[in-house]
C-alpha cells in the first residue's frame, strides 16, 4: 500500500516557468513533512521541513505548504532554472520516513 | 560543520559475498538511519539506530544488519549478497532531540553496490 503519492511522475517545463510538485498521504494522522532534491546518482538534499502545526515554509525561491486536512503537501519553485533539474521527493516523518516515488524535473534552457 | 559521509562511495561485489558498509554522521548527530533505494522499490528503510541500539527496524532479510559505536558512527552488512541487493545505499543523521517536535534527517552521498 503506497502511503506517499506524488504526482506528476515527470515534469518539463521551459525556463523561467514556475513549477508546482504534489505530494499526497493515505492517512490524515499528523506528520511532519519533508522535501528532497535529489540528482542523478546522488545523495538526497534536504530542501524543506514543515512541522505538522505550520502551513508552510519558505526557502528563496521554494515554498512548501501542507494541507493535513486532505492530506496534502505541494513545492512551489518560483522562476525555474536548468539547475533545478532533479528529481524531488517528499517525505512523512515517523519512525522512519515514508517516500514517494518522487517528481523528475526538467527545466529547459 | 561537516556533512554525513559514506565509504566506500562505489563497490562491486558477487552473489554469495557479505559487505560492509560505513557512515559517519554529522557531528552531535545521535540518530542514524540506513535506507535502500532501487528503481522499482524507490527509497526503503532499513533500520534506524540511536545511542548504539537499534530503535526501528524495516521490512528487509536478516541478512541486512547493523551497528552503532560509541562515535555515533555506523555499520551496516549484507551477508550471502544477491543480485538484488544491488542498490544505492543511502545513511541519513538526525540530532533527534526531545527539545524539537521535528527530527530534520540529512543523508549522505550513498554507496553504489553492484552484485555481479
Amino acid at each position: 500500500k503506497q502511503e506517499v503519492t506524488q504526482i506528476p511522475a515527470a515534469l518539463s517545463v521551459p525556463e523561467g516557468e514556475n513549477l508546482v510538485l504534489n505530494c499526497s498521504f493515505t492517512d490524515s494522522a499528523i506528520y511532519n513533512l519533508q522535501w528532497f532534491r535529489q540528482d542523478p546518482g546522488k545523495g538526497l538534499t534536504s530542501l524543506l521541513l514543515i512541522q505538522s502545526s505550520q502551513r508552510e515554509q519558505t526557502s528563496g525561491r521554494l515554498n512548501a505548504s501542507l494541507d493535513k486536512s486532505s492530506g496534502r503537501s505541494t513545492l512551489y519553485i518560483a522562476a525555474s532554472q536548468p539547475g533545478d533539474s532533479a528529481t524531488y521527493l517528499c517525505a512523512r516523518e515517523g519512525y522512519k520516513l515514508s517516500f514517494g516515488a518522487g517528481t523528475t524535473v526538467t527545466v529547459r534552457a | 560543520k561537516a556533512g554525513v559521509t559514506q565509504t566506500p562511495r562505489y563497490l562491486i561485489k558477487t552473489r554469495g559475498q557479505q559487505v560492509t558498509l560505513s557512515c559517519s554522521p554529522i557531528s552531535g548527530h545521535r540518530s542514524v538511519s540506513w535506507y535502500q533505494q532501487t528503481p522499482g522499490q524507490g527509497l526503503q528503510f532499513l533500520f534506524e539506530y540511536f545511542s548504539e541500539t537499534q530503535r526501528n527496524k524495516g521490512n528487509f532479510p536478516g541478512r541486512f544488519s547493523g551497528r552503532q559505536f560509541s562515535n555515533s558512527r555506523s555499520e551496516m552488512n549484507v551477508s550471502t549478497l544477491e543480485l538484488g541487493d544491488s542498490a544505492l545505499y543511502l545513511c541519513a543523521s538526525s540530532p533527534w532531540t526531545s527539545a524539537t517536535s521535528y527530527n530534520e534527517q540529512f543523508f549522505g552521498p550513498g554507496t553504489r553496490l553492484t552484485v555481479l
